[in-house]
Order: C-alpha cells, then structure tokens, then sequence
C-alpha cells in the first residue's frame, strides 16, 4: 500500500545545530508540504513543492529551507535550531488535483 | 482563503449523530469546504469536501447551506474513536500555478464522544 513516513520520530538536538528531518511517500503524488504544529495553534505551513525542483515558502519558513530532488522526497532542513523550532512537524503529500492532503505521522523535535 | 468559525468543543453519545457545524459567511463562489480531523497525536485525516452540494462518503456526510455560508458535517454513528480535533477548511480547489496550495487549520472542533 502506498504510504507517507516521516524520519525520525522523535529528535532531540541542542541550539545552533542543522537538523535534517525526512519526509517520503509513495503515492508518485507531484505536491508534498511541510506544516509545524504547536500548543494552542493549528497547523502551519512551511514550505511546500509542486515537483522535482520547485518549492515554495509558506506562512512561516524562517529559519527552515527544503529541496525536491525526486518526486519521493521532500526533506525539511531547519540551519541553525531555535528554541523556537521546537514542534511537531507534519509532512503531507497530495495529487496535481489537490483534493485530499495525505499526512505522515510527525516529527517531534525537542531544541534545548 | 475564507475565515471559518467553529465551536471550541463539543460532546457527543456514543451510537449517536454527530453534527459539527462551520460558519464560513465569506466564502467565495470557487471556493470549497474541506474537513479533516486529528486524532490526539497522529496526523491530520482527510474526511470529506464538497462545492455547494451535498456530499456522503464512508466515513461522514457533508451539508452545505443553499447560500453556502455554512455547512454540518455529520458522522452517522459516532464511536469512540471518533474523538478528535475536527478542522473546517476553505480554500480553492488549486493555486494558480496548477499545484495545490498548502491548507490553513484553524483551531478546530474538539469533539468528545462519550460511552
């Protein structure tokens, strides 16, 4: 069955630091996104691709950049971890058509 | 994309009719509504969505007013694992660039079944 994992589950790295978190699907689907969920807020978006070699920035991309170098794989790299970075990350993927946004299971990334 | 309001919470018995109601008063005429929902500590689930008519699937049917400022989703026999954060979403169906855009989650509905 075609799925969506996010890699790792769980990261704990300290202040400064890059930090790469993964996102792969298998559903061949041309748009993938990055959201950041916290306490008291909805989801928010990151970043999101159309396809191999495009990305755009979304509400709240400061601070994070991606690439799409396949159509499989959208990796979210934040260059130098904020206490502030610290969320729950989703990544979601969904056709050209765009009706249902699929979502991985999330990245809990703890900055200290 | 249109602002959409929903109550903070609500409770439902479970093997009852859930309705979540969504007011979306300045939706525009290509604009759709969107519902997902989150159970506690997974990802956002796609659920329903539908233009200006009504709309069932497996898992829920969708209402939409005649004026399309407000809609109800209801889940037919509520479970318990239907406990979740319930999100109402408007937006286009596409961005312009034939991609589609990224969603906007508001706060949500959090809906409790209770046994």
């Amino acid at each position: 069955d075609a799925e969506i994992t996010q890699s790792p589950r769980h990261k704990i790295t300290e202040t400064g630091r890059q930090v790469t978190l993964a996102c792969h699907q298998t559903w061949n689907h041309n748009n993938m996104f990055w959201y950041r969920q916290d306490l008291g807020h909805g989801l928010r978006l990151i970043h999101y691709s159309y396809g191999v070699q495009d990305t755009n920035k979304g509400e709240v991309s400061d601070g994070y950049s991606v690439s799409r170098s396949n159509t499989e794989d959208l990796p979210l790299t934040l260059e130098s971890a904020a206490s502030s970075q610290t969320s729950v990350y989703f990544c979601a993927s969904s056709d050209r058509q765009g009706y249902e946004q699929y979502f991985g299971p999330g990245t809990r990334l703890t900055v200290t | 994309d249109a602002k959409t309001t929903q109550p903070t919470s609500m409770d439902c018995a479970e093997g009852r009719a859930a309705n979540l109601p969504c007011n979306h008063s300045t939706i525009s005429g290509n604009e759709y509504v969107y519902w997902y929902r989150q159970i506690h500590s997974q990802g956002p689930q796609y659920i329903i969505h539908g233009l200006k008519n009504n709309e069932t699937n497996e898992m829920a049917s969708l209402i939409i007013t005649e004026d399309r400022k407000s809609s109800t989703l209801i889940l037919p026999h509520a479970t318990l694992r239907d406990t979740a954060v319930y999100y109402c979403i408007v937006r286009v169906r596409a961005g312009g660039g034939g991609g589609a855009d990224g969603l906007t989650f508001g706060k949500g509905t959090h809906l409790i079944i209770q046994p």
